[in-house]
């Protein structure tokens, strides 16, 4: 169980497009989903908490308009990278925590994607 | 404040020898500390992870690490290293004080594992 999947897995797209990162939990509902950039080997830096059904909360010096994020369900966040550029390319991981879970419980992570701007 | 510090950046051990991994922690409140492992290009897997019950806690794949709260420690183990436990691991802390909490990455430990 606390499966939570990423799509796509790797994306390689042009400067100045836009790219969406799904991540679902699978086999449970989750209201809050974390949003993280991994540079090469580097640990990973949360970008931004996403609750469903508000505004995600993005960390000290992320750009939300860059970073656009949406949890429209229990089940589903979406991060866009609009305008993408060669420095956004990273490796993106999201993760869930499982509802009505407290910090003390694990979050449960995606596999990750590995986004490249040309 | 909470941080943690993995205090090793690359372990290399010999295959069938012990694996320590070290982590140090600082929470004021009752932590919740977890260790997690990723292959290259992977997401994260759990491997064990303490939330104040018993203070030896037992993980996949033959790992384990002991909480160690007048050493603020939780160092992970494994008795005989695998070519497989070859990756990248990273201890976590929760300080656990509100369901909005976030949790706290260590800089992560390359593991090596020499045939």
């Amino acid at each position: 169980g606390a499966v939570v999947s990423q799509h796509p897995s790797r994306v390689i797209c042009k400067s100045g497009t836009s790219v969406k990162i799904e991540c679902r939990s699978l086999d449970f509902q989750a209201t809050t989903m974390f949003w993280y950039r991994q540079f090469p080997k580097q640990s990973l830096m949360l970008m931004a908490t996403s609750n469903e059904g508000s505004k995600a909360t993005y960390e000290q010096g992320v750009e939300k308009d860059k970073f656009l994020i949406n949890h429209a369900s229990l089940t589903l966040s979406t991060l866009t990278v609009t305008s993408a550029h060669p420095e956004d390319s990273s490796f993106y991981i999201c993760s869930a925590r499982l509802f009505g879970q407290g910090a003390y419980n694990e979050q449960f992570f995606g596999p990750g994607t590995r986004l490249t701007v040309l | 404040a909470q941080s943690v510090t993995q205090l090793d950046s690359h372990v290399s051990v010999s295959e069938g020898t012990p694996v320590l991994l070290r982590c140090n922690y600082s929470s004021s409140y009752s932590p919740s500390l977890f260790w997690y492992v990723q292959h290259p290009n992977k997401g994260l897997q759990l491997l064990l992870k303490y939330t104040s019950a018993a203070t030896l806690v037992k993980g996949i794949n033959g790992f384990e690490a002991e909480f160690k709260k007048s050493e603020t420690s939780f160092h992970l183990t494994k008795p005989s290293a695998h070519m497989s436990d070859a990756a990248e691991y990273f201890c976590v802390v929760t300080p656990g004080y509100s369901s909005a909490s976030k949790i706290i990455f260590g800089s992560g430990t390359r593991l090596s594992i020499r045939p």
